[in-house]
């Protein structure tokens, strides 16, 4: 797999957008962008992936640069709750390929 | 719909004793299974992998061990513990045909070796 690096950790005062970087410069063709995050003490929960257009759901947007060498998660309207690590991981898209996880950013989300 | 749950929450073992963690899903068939751990203040790190009953790959040699006796139960096991086993155990499935980029989590099982 392609690694990732993400920075170590992060503020953002709620109610505003939180901007998750992730540097992917190693990325291949067939290798997707994958967002997860975990909330203390319990197991990662997924929140959106995409392979070079950017993305949206419920949750987050994605935003793939043109190269595909980076990347950024948007919460648009963060909130306490929203504080987790938040790991951006690459991966070929079939399906018997594992995620590997890395260090992640630590996203305070503070009052 | 799909649900995964694993057992036991928490434990508490000496060194040297042996480690039994059960992993199930129910609402799939045929899931790819995985074992990660995550010590303390750390990144999850992948142990164990499953496309298939019997079929196991382990990512890091070490006293643990895995195995699936069944399509979706996924066990974690040591003959005997180390200190440095201690740590929050998570296991997650996802479907075994087609790639949806969601991979599905337990509740974890924290282990503390003493």
């Amino acid at each position: 797999d392609a690694k990732t690096t993400q920075p170590t950790s992060m503020d953002c005062a709620e109610g505003r957008a939180a901007n998750l970087p992730c540097n992917h410069s190693t990325i291949s063709g067939n290798e997707y962008v994958y967002w997860y995050r975990q909330i203390h003490s319990q197991g990662p929960q997924y929140i959106i992936h995409g392979l070079k257009n950017n993305e949206t759901n419920e949750m987050a947007s994605l935003i793939i640069t043109e190269d595909r060498k980076s990347s950024t998660l948007i919460l648009p309207h963060a909130t306490l709750r929203d504080t987790a690590v938040y790991y951006c991981i690459v991966s070929p898209g079939n399906a018997g390929n594992m995620l590997t996880f890395g260090g992640g950013t630590r996203l305070m989300v503070k009052p | 719909s799909q649900t995964i749950h694993q057992w036991p929450a928490t434990l508490v073992q000496p060194v040297g004793s042996p480690l039994s963690l059960e992993c199930t899903v129910e609402g799939t068939s045929n899931p790819n299974l995985y074992w990660y751990r995550q010590a303390a203040g750390r990144g999850l790190q992948l142990l164990f992998y499953s496309v298939g009953i019997g079929q196991i790959s382990s990512e890091v040699p070490q006293n643990l061990s895995a195995s699936r006796p069944q399509d979706r139960q996924f066990i974690l096991s040591s003959k005997k513990l180390l200190l440095s086993d201690s740590g929050f155990y998570l296991c997650a499935w996802r479907p075994g045909q087609i790639n949806t980029g969601e991979l599905f989590f337990g509740e974890g099982s924290r282990l503390t070796v003493l």
